[in-house]
């Protein structure tokens, strides 16, 4: 079967560092999308990684390491405005199908 | 570019009435999502389309739901009866092409009375 696991929810410190896991078990594998969702908006895209190895993009890394069906989203120095759910999504197909993981709620306090 | 556009926003209806949501993808993405999200469920991607042909519909619940992509700049989600289960916001998605991130629309929050 398919199976993609995030923790429910974590909670930090402004201006600390979060870790968000990602374990995955798919028939297929293409690629591995971080998405961010703001209650009640749209998903939006953070980071993508298809080969082994950590991906920067200025706060936000994200790491992959397909041999262990894991990835990670590292936000640092965190922001109050990065309280949202934080989804990992698995290309699983060559045609570019999706599938998503339940969500990680982040909750950023002062 | 506009993004990728959806209506309406908000719909309420009485079940066993037909729901029909509407979606632009952005202008020269060849791939179409429609995804539908709750609580309970998560986000669940319905059905995708590559340059208009319908790829795959197996998320697609039931023969209530139906989907089509006519032209590259217009797909609608038609829920036909209506139930109270069906309601949930739905997300229409384009991207450029395989391998590339999925650009979400504001989504269709749709109640069913």
């Amino acid at each position: 079967g398919q199976n993609i696991d995030q923790p429910t929810e974590m909670t930090a410190t402004e201006g600390a560092i979060v870790q968000i896991n990602c374990t995955y078990q798919t028939s297929g594998f293409n690629g591995l999308f971080w998405y961010q969702q703001h209650a009640g908006e749209a998903p939006t895209f953070l980071s993508y990684n298809v080969l082994d190895g950590l991906e920067e993009k200025g706060r936000f890394s994200s790491f992959l390491s397909r041999s262990k069906g894991y990835s990670y989203l590292l936000l640092k120095e965190l922001q109050m405005k990065d309280s949202a759910s934080y989804l990992c999504a698995i290309q699983t197909d060559s045609w570019g199908k999706f599938q998503f993981g339940a969500g990680t709620q982040v909750v950023v306090t002062p | 570019d506009a993004g990728v556009i959806q209506s309406p926003r908000h719909e309420v209806t009485e079940m066993g009435q037909e729901v029909t949501l509407r979606c632009k993808p952005i202008s020269g993405h060849d791939y179409l999502f429609w995804y539908r999200q709750t609580m309970m469920r998560g986000l669940e991607l319905l059905i995708y389309f590559n340059n208009n042909v319908p790829i795959d519909d197996s998320g697609m619940p039931e023969d209530r739901f139906s989907a089509k992509m006519p032209n590259a700049s217009f797909s609608t989600l038609k829920i036909q009866p209506s139930e109270p289960r069906d309601s949930a916001v739905y997300f229409c998605a384009s991207s450029r092409s395989k391998g590339y991130e999925q650009f979400f629309g504001p989504g269709t929050r749709l109640t069913v009375l």
